[in-house]
């Protein structure tokens, strides 16, 4: 099974609110990622977590916040967000933090208004 | 640094026939890999297809073949049989194989598929 589940599907917010969008695998995983998408671009690469520690933060403003619970758990919490944050957020789990492969939930819709 | 090249921004194909959506590449990598991934309009990064760069076949998976041309950096993904379930956005991606950013995906610039009945 290589399901990643992403929750909410959707989230309209606004810039002076706080929310959270949660990820989750259950593959044994060891490695798990946030992209960020905007419409018609290729995914960009904001956070890793290796074995549950931060491993790879790609300069992302301190408005967006990961937080690794478990290994199976990943969250990302959102603060004063501004209307350009608005993309496609998607989380991917690999085996490890190597060349395996990467396996993307279905993402989530956010809209800053 | 890793660069992928997908110089397909659009690509139109007619139902049951093959197409070739092309991806070339450059890394200074000894040891690497290329995947490609399917992307629906909704949204879901759909792992399609993996070719490591010491894989002495060409990798196929159901339809999906690719056309591994390590002297020429290319790794074209071949789409046999198109079905209307075929269109979508389609990335080629390699992983940073060390550093500090080591498993970090490179993707392409996308190659939209549109698959017409």
């Amino acid at each position: 099974d290589t399901e990643v589940t992403q929750t909410p599907k959707h989230l309209v917010m606004g810039m002076t609110n706080k929310k959270s969008l949660k990820c989750e695998q259950h593959m044994g995983h060891r490695a798990m990622y946030w992209y960020k998408q905007k419409a018609k671009k290729p995914p960009e690469l904001m956070f890793v977590y290796s074995y549950e520690k931060l491993s790879i933060n790609e300069s992302v403003p301190s408005r967006f916040s990961p937080e690794c619970p478990n290994s199976s758990l990943l969250n990302l919490h959102l603060h004063a967000l501004q209307p350009e944050d608005s993309a496609l957020y998607l989380c991917a789990s690999s085996q490890d933090q190597t060349l395996d492969t990467q396996y993307f939930g279905p993402g989530t819709r956010l809209t800053v208004l | 640094a890793q660069k992928i090249t997908q110089t397909q921004p659009g690509m139109f194909v007619q139902e049951k026939e093959a197409v070739t959506l092309d991806c070339t590449y450059d890394t200074s990598d000894q040891s690497y890999g290329l995947f490609w991934y399917k992307q629906p309009s909704s949204g879901e990064m759909i792992f399609l297809i993996y070719q490591g760069s010491y894989d002495e076949q060409n990798a196929t998976e159901g339809r999906y073949s690719l056309n591994f041309q390590k002297a020429r950096k290319s790794a074209n993904l071949v789409i046999s049989a198109s079905q209307l379930g075929d269109s979508a956005m389609y990335f080629c991606a390699m992983p940073d194989a060390g550093g500090t950013s080591y498993g970090k995906l490179t993707f392409g610039q996308g190659t939209i598929l549109t698959v017409h009945p």
